[in-house]
């Protein structure tokens, strides 16, 4: 089944103890983007990538790191997590040319609360 | 830079109603593909329906339907016979062709269905 995982789906944390969420898709999708969704802002992109080893900025990247040593996987990594990164967090892939590039699978969600 | 706008935060329907929901989109370009997204309390961010900016056409999948307006960038979701499970909130989302470009969100719409 063509999917997207993220790990874990609900995490509690203190500020400033390091994490990571992982995200993979199995459909050998080039590329890979990470969002976060807040009450009256709704999504906003935190970092994206379109293959191996090219990650870029999206709109709200500060206070955040990805890596894309593989197809598959692009976890997003909280170096230092603040209060303010309290939310809810999607990962989602998709083709970056051809059919079907145009639509994106998201993943279940993360939901993380920064004490 | 492109912005997707959805003027109601909040609809209410009753069940086995229709219920049409707004959404308009700013762009200088001619091509791209237009998205509405369910959301569900699960959380989980599903593709309800996909528009091609090049197609005339107004897009169909079951009681889900838009009508899409490219000259006055417009494009609304009209839900037809509506259920219980359509409650959700509904984002809709702007892609530009050129894949440089990230995909756009609006704030979404929360949709409640009255028994």
């Amino acid at each position: 089944e063509a999917q997207v995982t993220q790990n874990p789906r609900y995490l509690i944390t203190v500020t400033g103890k390091k994490l990571t969420v992982t995200c993979s898709q199995n459909m050998n999708h080039e590329y890979m983007s990470w969002y976060r969704q807040d009450p009256g802002l709704g999504l906003r992109q935190i970092y994206y990538s379109m293959n191996v080893e090219v990650t870029d900025k999206g709109d709200v990247p500060e206070g955040y790191k990805v890596s894309r040593k593989e197809k598959r996987n692009f976890p997003l990594i909280l170096e230092s997590p603040s209060p303010n990164q309290t939310s809810l967090y999607f990962c989602a892939s998709s083709y970056l040319a051809g059919a079907g590039k145009e639509t994106q699978y998201f993943g279940p969600g993360t939901r993380l609360l920064v004490l | 830079a492109q912005t997707v706008t959805q003027s109601q935060p909040e609809m209410s329907v009753q069940e086995a109603e229709t219920v049409t929901l707004s959404c308009t989109y700013d762009t200088s370009e001619s091509d791209y593909y237009l998205f509405w997204y369910k959301q569900p309390p699960s959380r989980q961010m599903i593709l309800v329906i996909r528009q091609e900016a090049y197609k005339q056409q107004n897009a169909t999948e079951n009681r889900f339907s838009v009508n899409f307006q490219k000259a006055a960038k417009s494009f609304s979701l009209k839900i037809s016979d509506s259920q219980l499970g359509d409650a959700a909130m509904y984002f809709c989302a702007y892609l530009s062709m050129n894949r440089d470009d990230k995909i756009i969100f609006g704030k979404g719409t929360r949709l409640h269905i009255l028994p």
